[in-house]
């Protein structure tokens, strides 16, 4: 069973359409983190978010903690073709170390 | 800084082999992590370690070993190499609850 469930798994999607991935748990973290891998490489980190409520943005990817600091999501606006890649979620608990990944989502952006 | 390394980048053994997969870091880390990447999937935590001396298990340990004995290196070794093993290992580094630098991975295929 997988802690931190991403929907969805894939998304395919034409060059400028908006899209919303979704990390899911039904544990609570103390902070959220979002990454992104390109193929053949290891992940890079695009952001960290602590604190229920929190809003992120990175030029066009919006990110956000859910109040309960149970659930996050990625939003990109106006997608390009350089965002293709494997979004990863990885949520760290209070009473831990370790960094648990979600499932991830494959995104491919079409010209 | 290199950052993380890791070696060997491809690696093929036969069942019932063993071998070790070697992770260097040169950023004066305390924490250090391996996880195994399945095809289009997340990645699942093996073992950590927060700091010389101090390793513990992740979400799939069984079938590997770890041991911490500097601050800079962090070896995975297999013990009896079986086909569920096949998979892209990546270790990675931080101080605790921050951003993970990720090595470039080791593709492991077991025959």
């Amino acid at each position: 069973t997988q802690l931190l469930e991403q929907s969805p798994q894939f998304l395919s999607i034409q060059e400028g359409e908006n899209l919303t991935v979704y990390c899911n748990s039904s544990s609570v973290f103390s902070s959220l983190q979002w990454y992104r891998q390109e193929p053949g490489e290891g992940p890079v980190l695009l952001v960290t978010v602590v604190t229920g409520g929190e809003v992120k943005k990175l030029k066009r990817l919006t990110f956000q903690f859910g109040d309960a600091r149970k659930d996050s999501s990625l939003h990109i606006t106006a997608a390009q073709p350089g965002d293709t890649g494997l979004y990863l979620c990885a949520g760290k608990m209070d009473s831990s170390y370790k960094l648990i990944f979600g499932s991830g989502t494959r995104l491919l952006v079409r010209p | 800084n290199a950052g993380v390394t890791q070696t060997p980048k491809f690696q093929v053994l036969k069942t019932g082999q063993s071998m070790t997969l070697q992770c260097a870091q040169d950023m004066n880390h305390e924490y250090m992590s391996w996880y195994r990447q399945d095809p289009g999937m997340g990645l699942r935590l093996i073992h950590y370690s927060v700091g010389a001396g101090i390793t513990d298990q992740g979400e799939v340990p069984n079938g590997y070993n770890v041991s911490r004995s500097t601050t800079e290196d962090f070896p995975l070794r297999l013990l009896s190499a079986a086909p569920s093993q096949t998979s892209v290992y990546f270790c990675a580094s931080s101080y605790p609850g921050y951003e993970q630098y990720f090595g470039p991975g080791t593709r492991l295929t077991v025959t």
